[in-house]
């Protein structure tokens, strides 16, 4: 049971270059979530998706979009990166009832140089 | 919205000894859960303890418990008899239970345990 899969682990951009994370989760999970985390900011949301077809911003969306694709994936893309950018982004998922505990990937350290 | 607020960005504990984490939340709503999720130097997210707002007892798994004041939007992660495997960052987090919600995570505490 592979849970929540996130490509690519490391990536190195140069400002202005686009790219986009992928992640794939197979526990039949509606919701999907995207973070970044930096230090001393905690887990910040970039974008939320309650269900397919679905997408809503979260607290930092500028800068990214997002695609909910089907129900197995959601991925974020960065169409201009910048030095901002810099993070660790993590893709999350869970079940729709609010107590549902939320399965994480192992993360995404992407650097803007 | 909603918005979780960790006041101390270190903590550290003797091996053994027990020590609390604090958490405080603003919300209006009435019906909602919290979390305790622990991420080791891994990166690896782990879920720990939740609380459902509408229960009375605090949540315990183990060796961690909550303290949970629903009137003071305070929600307190206790550990005992700490571990070196409980060193890591910890992060509260928040929920509503209805309406497939989004998860609101505070900045985190980093947890070091002294030999």
């Amino acid at each position: 049971n592979a849970g929540v899969t996130q490509t690519p682990k490391f990536q190195v951009l140069k400002t202005g270059q686009s790219m986009t994370l992928q992640c794939a989760q197979d526990m039949n999970h509606n919701s999907m979530y995207w973070y970044r985390q930096d230090p001393g900011m905690g887990l910040r949301l970039i974008y939320y998706s309650a269900s397919e077809g679905t997408t809503d911003k979260g607290e930092v969306p500028n800068g990214y979009n997002v695609s909910r694709l089907n129900k197995r994936e959601f991925s974020l893309r960065l169409e201009s990166a910048a030095p901002s950018q810099t993070s660790v982004y993590f893709c999350a998922s869970s079940e729709i009832l609010g107590g549902s505990e939320a399965f994480f990937g192992q993360g995404t350290r992407l650097t803007v140089v | 919205a909603q918005t979780v607020t960790q006041s101390q960005p270190e903590m550290s504990v003797q091996e053994a000894e027990t020590v609390t984490l604090s958490c405080t939340y603003d919300t209006s709503e009435s019906d909602y859960y919290l979390f305790w999720y622990k991420q080791p130097p891994s990166r690896q997210m782990i879920l720990v303890i939740r609380q459902e707002a509408y229960k009375q007892q605090n949540a315990t798994e183990n060796r961690f418990s909550v303290n949970f004041q629903k009137a003071a939007k305070s929600f307190s992660l206790k550990i005992s008899d700490s571990q070196l495997g409980d060193a890591a960052m910890y992060f509260c987090a928040y929920r509503n239970s209805f309406g497939n919600e989004k998860l609101t995570f505070g900045t985190g505490t980093r947890l070091t345990i002294i030999p």
